[in-house]
């Protein structure tokens, strides 16, 4: 069946612009999770989503970072002023349901780069 | 205050032996760990997983081994096969669902 998609693969920005990326999870998935990896480093969590419960925001690192997930489904993850930290490939990854021993599955993630 | 941790940052070995990657964790609440293949340009795919109830979990190729006295997880790999080169993510969750991950540990299996 059809894995977790991401779009866009690739996103280059200016410094100071908005941008959005898209998450698509695993159809049935209740549970979605944003996280990125930024040069040289390990996977970061970032926010987390279950069914209609209010998503955990505690990775997020500043308020510039916002999510929302539509419809239990789709889930957008909005970056406003982006900064050149921000450079990073942003990874969403999905699981049945939300709770210890769920597996979850990544997408491809979209590479971010700011100018 | 990195919870997850992968102290070794590449791993180079023959094709045919044994891989071991090494992971620790801080955290003893920690009760599912998993491991995560990434090859460059690609998400993390999950290969394989142990509950904090086993001290042993076996597929295929793939062997993970949980000493939680010593909070220390393993992943063998044998034989090892070219295919295999990729970075290796170890990560440990919580009771709450979210994932910490290690630095990763690159795999270089050299024919």
């Amino acid at each position: 069946g059809a894995g977790v998609s991401q779009s866009p693969s690739n996103k280059v920005t200016e410094k100071g612009k908005d941008v959005e990326l898209r998450c698509d999870p695993i159809s049935g998935h209740t549970a979605l999770y944003w996280y990125r990896q930024s040069l040289g480093q390990g996977l970061e969590f970032l926010i987390y989503f279950q069914g209609n419960s209010a998503p955990d925001k505690s990775g997020l690192p500043s308020d510039r970072f916002s999510a929302e997930r539509t419809g239990g489904s789709v889930s957008t993850l909005t970056i406003q002023r982006t900064q050149q930290e921000d450079s990073a490939v942003y990874l969403c990854a999905s699981s049945f349901q939300r709770g210890a021993w769920e597996t979850q599955y990544f997408g491809p993630g979209t590479r971010l780069l700011v100018l | 205050d990195q919870q997850v941790k992968q102290n070794s940052p590449s791993l180079s070995v023959q094709e045919g032996r044994i891989s071991i990657l090494n992971c620790d964790y801080t955290n003893s609440m920690f009760d599912y760990f998993l491991w995560y293949k990434k090859y460059p340009a690609e998400g993390p795919t999950f290969l394989i997983s142990i509950s904090s109830i086993k001290d042993k979990n076996e597929d295929g190729r793939f062997t993970v081994f949980l000493n939680k006295s010593a909070k220390h997880l393993s992943l063998h790999i044998v034989p090892s096969q070219p295919g295999d080169s990729a970075v290796y993510f170890c990560a440990a969750e919580n009771q709450g669902g979210k994932l910490i991950f290690g630095q990763g540990t690159e795999l270089s299996v050299k024919p």
